[in-house]
This record gives C-alpha cells, structure tokens and sequence, in this order.
C-alpha cells in the first residue's frame, strides 16, 4: 500500500525552467513533510522540509507548496541549473518522541539540459 | 566528521550465501534504520532500531535479520540470499532538525550495492 504516491517518475527540464515535482499522500496524522536529494553512487540527503502548519517554505531556490486539505505537496526549484540534476524523493512522517520512520514515495529523476 | 558509514559498498553473493552488511554512526543517534532502494519502489524500510537494544520490523523485514550492537553499530543480516534481495541497501540514523517543531532528519550512508546470482 502505497501511503505517499509522487509524480512524475521523470523529469527532463530546460535550465533556467521551473520543474514541479507532487505528492500525494494518505494518512491525514502525517505531520512532517521532508524532500530528499540523491545524486548518483550517494545516499539521499535532506533538502528541504515543511510541516502542515503553512502553506509554502522557501530555501533558496526551492520551494515547497503544501495543500492540506487536498493532502498534497509540491517541490518546485526555481531557475534550475545542470547540477540540479538528481533523483528527488518526497516523504512524511509522523513527528513524535524518538524514533520517526519515514514512508517515502517513488522518487523523480530530474534531469535539466543546458 | 563520518557520519553514516557502511560496508562493504559493493558485493557479489551467490544464493544461499549469508552476508552482514556492517553500518556505524558517530551522531550520537539514537534511531537507526536500514533501507532498500529499488528501481521505481523508492526506499522502503526493512528494519529499524529506535534505541540501543531495540529494534522492529519495517515495510518489507522477510529474509533479513538485525543486530543493535551497541548505540553506534547497526548491523544487516542476510542468512540465506535469494536474488530477489538484489538490491541497493542504506543505513541511516535519525536526530532531531534544528528549528522548532522540526521533525527529525535522518542521515544516510552512501549505499551498498548487493547483487545475488
């Protein structure tokens, strides 16, 4: 069972373009939505997280816009550059004492042309 | 600073070969975690350990085994290697994110590429 479903599965974008990456996910007691970057040979690595309490959080070039009551959020990355180029997994959580388990969707594999 | 590390990063098994996929963190983590990375499923969890001396089951556990070894040391077992356990397999750890109300971020290693002929 699929809880965080992410679309697309890839990407191809022009530099300078603005790619939009979506979730979707299912169980309304998830309260932590983070983004992972993967380069190839690496392992992910936390680019950006937001909880359900606002509708948008900016990091540099990137954002994400989140929909509560539609159950969805979105990574946009404003004038993407080559070395944007990564597979990019959205994720949530519930955020507790201790441990946390991240479910994460499928991933998207960006790839931004010169 | 190490941060995740696991070993080996490349093997080869034949099946029903065991093999202990070793992993450390010098985070001071408490929760550590094992996935597997496959082609269009994403990162699913196969066990996790939420303190030294804890561990459970994730999304997909069959055919694996854990130790918690002490706070620093998660380990990966696979008694008996199927192909189906091709695989790229990641440890990780968990601590909190600076910021308040942040959920925790959980660390990666690097990987470790298992193939099972």
């Amino acid at each position: 069972q699929q809880q965080v479903k992410q679309s697309p599965q890839s990407l191809i974008v022009q530099k300078g373009g603005i790619p939009i990456i979506n979730c979707a996910y299912e169980n309304t007691a998830f309260d932590y939505f983070p983004w992972y970057q993967q380069f190839p040979g690496k392992g992910p690595a936390l680019l950006i997280a937001i909880r359900p309490d606002v509708s948008e959080k900016k990091e540099g070039r990137f954002t994400i816009s989140f929909n509560k009551s539609a159950k969805q959020f979105s990574l946009h990355i404003m004038d993407s550059q080559p070395g944007d180029s990564a597979t990019y997994f959205c994720a949530a959580s519930i955020v507790g004492f201790g441990n946390e388990k991240l479910t994460f969707g499928t991933g998207t594999r960006l790839t931004i042309i010169p | 600073n190490a941060g995740v590390t696991q070993t080996p990063k490349f093997q080869v098994l034949k099946t029903g070969q065991s093999m202990t996929l070793q992993c450390a963190q010098d985070m001071n983590h408490n929760s550590m975690y094992w996935y597997r990375q496959d082609p269009g499923m994403g990162l699913r969890l196969i066990y996790y350990s939420a303190s030294e001396g804890t561990t459970d089951k994730g999304e997909v556990p069959n055919g694996y085994n854990v130790s918690r070894l002490n706070k620093r040391e998660f380990s990966l077992r696979l008694e008996s290697a199927a192909p189906s356990q091709t695989s790229v397999y990641f440890c990780a750890s968990s601590g909190r994110t600076a910021g308040v109300g942040s959920g925790n971020t959980i660390y990666f290693g690097e990987g470790s590429w298992l193939t099972v002929v």
